[in-house]
């Protein structure tokens, strides 16, 4: 299996316009997830879905935040305006049952 | 507190143990992980500890969980510069196995 599979790897782009993380779990797994990484606050949990339904959403900053799964094989995190302080390398990760999350190698989104 | 806490930054030198320290929130977390994040990739689970053990040995690694001050440790024997990297703790929140929230890294430098 190619692991997860994480697009684009980079991004800039300027503040106000739309931005669109896609990610590609393992497949068989059954829980995916959205990370936030920054200097300033760590690793942040953004959301999670099981079996495609979001669970638990509460890490998700603001309304300008948006996360989909369409099916087992695909989730986007949406940011619509972005801004400045979204800047950040974005991981998804997906895992089956044990808790071991497999991680993507992250997008950067860099927010001039 | 909500957050689970490491110290930042840790050098040692190579040959030496290495000892990585982290305090969690949640009592009834179920299991109890520490990731390693080399540069430009994704976070990689090293080992983890159910947590009604209190010690585990995974060849180098060695890891002490004491409950009652919510205090876990990770201990790397005879440290190599391919060491080197972001170390995070994780607990499983709400007693659940995949929601993890991670603590905020420890940067191991390994110097000759």
């Amino acid at each position: 299996d190619a692991g997860v599979i994480q697009s684009p790897r980079h991004e800039v782009t300027e503040m106000g316009q739309e931005v669109t993380l896609r990610c590609k779990p393992i497949s068989g797994h059954d829980y995916l997830f959205w990370y936030r990484q920054t200097m300033m606050r760590g690793l942040e949990l953004l959301i999670y879905f099981n079996n495609n339904v979001p669970i638990d959403d509460s890490g998700m900053p603001e309304d300008r935040f948006s996360a989909k799964m369409p099916n087992a094989s695909f989730s986007t995190l949406k940011i619509q305006p972005s801004e400045p302080r979204d800047s950040a390398v974005y991981f998804c990760a997906s895992s089956f049952l044990t808790g071991e999350l497999f991680f993507g190698e992250g997008s950067r989104l860099t927010v001039l | 507190g909500e957050d689970v806490e490491q110290s930042l930054f840790l050098s040692v030198r190579e040959g030496d143990s290495s000892v990585i320290n982290c305090t969690y929130t949640d009592s009834s977390s179920t299991y109890l992980y520490w990731y390693k994040q080399e540069p430009g990739a994704g976070l990689q689970l090293l080992t983890y500890i159910f947590s009604n053990m209190d010690m585990k040995q995974d060849q180098r690694l060695t890891v002490l969980l004491n409950k009652k001050d919510k205090h876990l440790s990770l201990r790397i024997a005879d440290t190599q510069t391919g060491d080197s990297a972001i170390y995070f703790c994780a607990e499983s929140r709400s007693g659940g196995y995949n929601k993890l929230i991670f603590g905020a890294g420890t940067r191991l430098a390994v110097h000759p």
